[in-house]
């Protein structure tokens, strides 16, 4: 079957500092994959998707790599704001799958002045 | 640009009582879905819709009925609310069964006592 992980439950950091989520995914074939995000009293949100292996996506200053070879889909940013403290869940689709999307268990970033 | 609302926000309920959580979405979207939230569980998928009428179990249908009378609403049912059940439920929707982007709504938050 689908899976990923996402092997950090909290991520803590101050503003200005490197933000690296770590997941990787199980599946046959080429997925779309897909970071969300989840702001506190809201539902989640799309953050960015990449639809071919090898591809990068990006958005609002957060980039990830779809990395066929490693079955892995990191995220990162440069230098994180307060306004970037949510919980991020990397998400694999498949093409043709109407039941939807198999969701990592989140990363929960905090993020301080 | 669309939205999806969900009602209500907050529900609280006795042990054994049958609970309807209600969503609607004015996207036009073919597909929706039901997901529970449950803190450090990710995501999990109750229910989905590919169209009125349809109705597809996810992975944790048991204990719930759902509804889609008409492509702009979909609702769920808690059968039999378990004490001391916790739980954020999420509505969803997104046109076709391919990989494409999923929009939330805000969630239902359910306490049983």
């Amino acid at each position: 079957g689908n899976s990923v992980t996402q092997m950090q439950g909290q991520v803590t950091l101050s503003e200005e500092e490197f933000l690296f989520i770590n997941c990787t995914y199980s599946t046959t074939g080429y997925p779309t994959l897909f970071w969300y995000v989840q702001y506190p009293g809201e539902g989640p949100q799309l953050l960015l998707k990449v639809t071919t292996a090898n591809n990068k996506g990006s958005s609002r200053g957060f980039e990830a790599t779809y990395d066929k070879g490693t079955t892995s889909f990191h995220l990162q940013k440069a230098s994180v704001q307060e306004s970037d403290s949510a919980v991020y869940y990397c998400v694999l689709g498949r093409n043709n799958y109407a039941q939807g999307l198999t969701f990592g268990l989140g990363t929960r970033v905090s993020v301080f002045p | 640009g669309g939205i999806i609302t969900q009602t209500p926000k907050f529900l609280i309920g006795q042990e054994g009582q049958k609970l309807t959580l209600k969503c609607q979405q004015n996207f036009n979207h073919d597909t929706m879905y039901w997901y529970r939230q449950d803190s450090g569980k990710g995501l999990r998928l109750i229910y989905y819709s590919i169209t009125e009428n349809d109705l597809q179990k996810g992975d944790l249908s048991e204990g719930y009925d759902a509804s889609r009378e008409k492509k702009s609403s979909f609702s769920l049912t808690v059968t039999s609310a378990q004490k001391n059940e916790m739980a954020v439920f999420l509505c969803a929707s997104r046109q076709g069964a391919s990989a494409e982007t999923l929009y939330f709504g805000s969630g239902t938050r359910l306490t049983v006592l």
